[in-house]
């Protein structure tokens, strides 16, 4: 079935230091990609997204690349900044079949606490 | 701010109590899902409706069963809690077409002693 796995536990750079935060998926069909982002006592938000193969989600100088022939879609920032403090949970969508609409699978999470 | 509500936000009970969270939307969303986060799982899918009385089940559904007799209300009911069943639940709609993107309501805090 499908499946997403990410960096697991907790990230700890220091502000400025650049990030990967790792994602790989399994799936048999051609999905979405996703980064969702939660902070404290709140529910997760679209953090950016990857339609198709070779797509590039941007937003709040993160980037991540949606590669199918590694089926990866790191999550990357060439200097983070403490703001950036959240969960991050890596997310794929299959398509559906007849008139159900795919669904929506998440990784494990990772938790970004940026030092000062 | 997609207009969703839940409640409660937070709720202590004891094992074998029915329990009954209720997910409201304002904007009409056909699409609306229920998930739950625990440490060390992240967000696993518990059941989902694409319309009023049309349902489905997740990854995780036992235990669990939902209802939606209108469009803007999504009800997940634990018929007799388990202390497994503590956990954050987050209900989601579908926002427009195109890309399955979710947005998240606050979520419902859930104590099962």
């Amino acid at each position: 079935g499908d499946s997403v796995v990410q960096t697991e536990g907790q990230v700890l750079p220091s502000e400025g230091d650049s990030l990967i935060v790792n994602c790989s998926y399994e799936t048999t069909q051609y999905p979405s990609l996703f980064w969702y982002v939660q902070y404290p006592g709140e529910g997760p938000q679209l953090h950016l997204k990857a339609m198709k193969a070779n797509d590039k989600g941007r937003n709040k100088g993160f980037e991540a690349m949606y590669r199918k022939e590694t089926t990866s879609f790191h999550l990357e920032k060439d200097s983070v900044q403490e703001s950036d403090s959240a969960v991050y949970f890596c997310a794929l969508s299959d398509h559906g079949r007849g008139s159900t609409l795919g669904r929506l699978y998440f990784g494990r999470g990772t938790q970004l606490t940026v030092w000062p | 701010d997609a207009g969703i509500t839940q409640s409660p936000r937070h709720k202590v009970t004891e094992t074998g109590t029915p329990v009954t969270l209720r997910c409201h939307q304002t904007e009409n969303h056909r699409y609306m899902y229920w998930y739950r986060q625990d440490p060390g799982h992240g967000l696993r899918l518990i059941h989902y409706s694409y319309g009023v009385k049309d349902t489905d089940k997740g990854e995780v559904s036992d235990g669990y069963s939902v209802s939606r007799s209108k469009t803007e209300d999504f009800l997940l009911t634990l018929e007799s809690a388990t202390s497994s069943q503590t956990s954050v639940y987050f209900c989601a709609i579908r926002q427009g077409s195109g890309a399955n993107v979710l947005t998240f309501g606050a979520g419902s805090r859930l104590t099962v002693l």
